[in-house]
């Protein structure tokens, strides 16, 4: 069964110190993958996604993520955090064909001020 | 633009009461829906997916059931709640054919007692 991977649980960063947050993925073949955050109170939201090509993708709040097949990876970064990134992240995956979404058991960052 | 509802945010019920939560979807048509359920530090796992009116898909055995009454309803429900039926419920729902990203609810927290 396919299944996603954040190795990270929790992390503790200062302010305009860089992110970078791991998801590895198990299944081979064709994928779609996804970064969706949840800031406290708030609802689960798309931060980015790949589907196909440029494998470097930009998504909101400067929040890019690389996709690199032969690793089976889609790592999340942000060159400079601010305090309101303290959200939990949440990496995700579906296989091309599938309309189901796997995703890993989240990560819990802190920023502090 | 489409939206999600769930109601009600968050319910407290006794062991073996019934239960019954609501999602619908606003702005949009034949949306594959989903229903998941979050519990702190293992992610989401899905309970349920549509794919249209009647079409339900179970992903985990359990007490709980899906139905699929209308287009953009989407009805969670169990017979008699046990207690491990306590967390937070997420409605999603994803225009399919193609697209996989989806687009969360703002969740109910059920409280079994």
């Amino acid at each position: 069964a396919q299944s996603v991977s954040q190795h990270n649980h929790h992390v503790i960063l200062s302010e305009a110190a860089s992110l970078e947050l791991g998801c590895n993925y198990s299944y081979g073949g064709t994928v779609n993958l996804f970064w969706y955050v949840q800031y406290p109170g708030q609802h689960l939201q798309l931060l980015l996604k790949y589907f196909s090509g440029d494998p470097l993708v930009k998504g909101i709040k400067g929040f890019e993520a690389e996709f690199i097949k032969s690793k089976f990876s889609f790592n999340l970064r942000k060159p400079s955090v601010q305090w309101s990134d303290t959200a939990e992240y949440f990496c995700a995956v579906a296989n091309t064909g599938f309309q189901k979404l796997v995703f890993g058991t989240g990560t819990r960052l802190l920023v502090s001020p | 633009s489409q939206t999600i509802h769930q109601w009600p945010a968050t319910l407290v019920q006794p062991v073996g009461s019934p239960l019954s939560l609501e999602c619908t979807v606003e702005g949009t048509s034949n949306p594959n829906l989903y229903w998941y359920r979050q519990a702190a530090g293992r992610g989401l796992q899905l309970l349920f997916y549509s794919v249209g009116i009647g079409q339900i898909s179970s992903e985990v055995p359990q007490n709980l059931s899906a139905s699929r009454p209308q287009d953009r309803q989407f009805i969670l429900s169990s017979k008699k709640l046990l207690l491990s039926d306590s967390g937070f419920y997420l409605c999603a729902w994803s225009p399919g054919q193609g697209s996989y990203e989806q687009y969360f609810g703002p969740g109910t927290r059920l409280t079994v007692t």
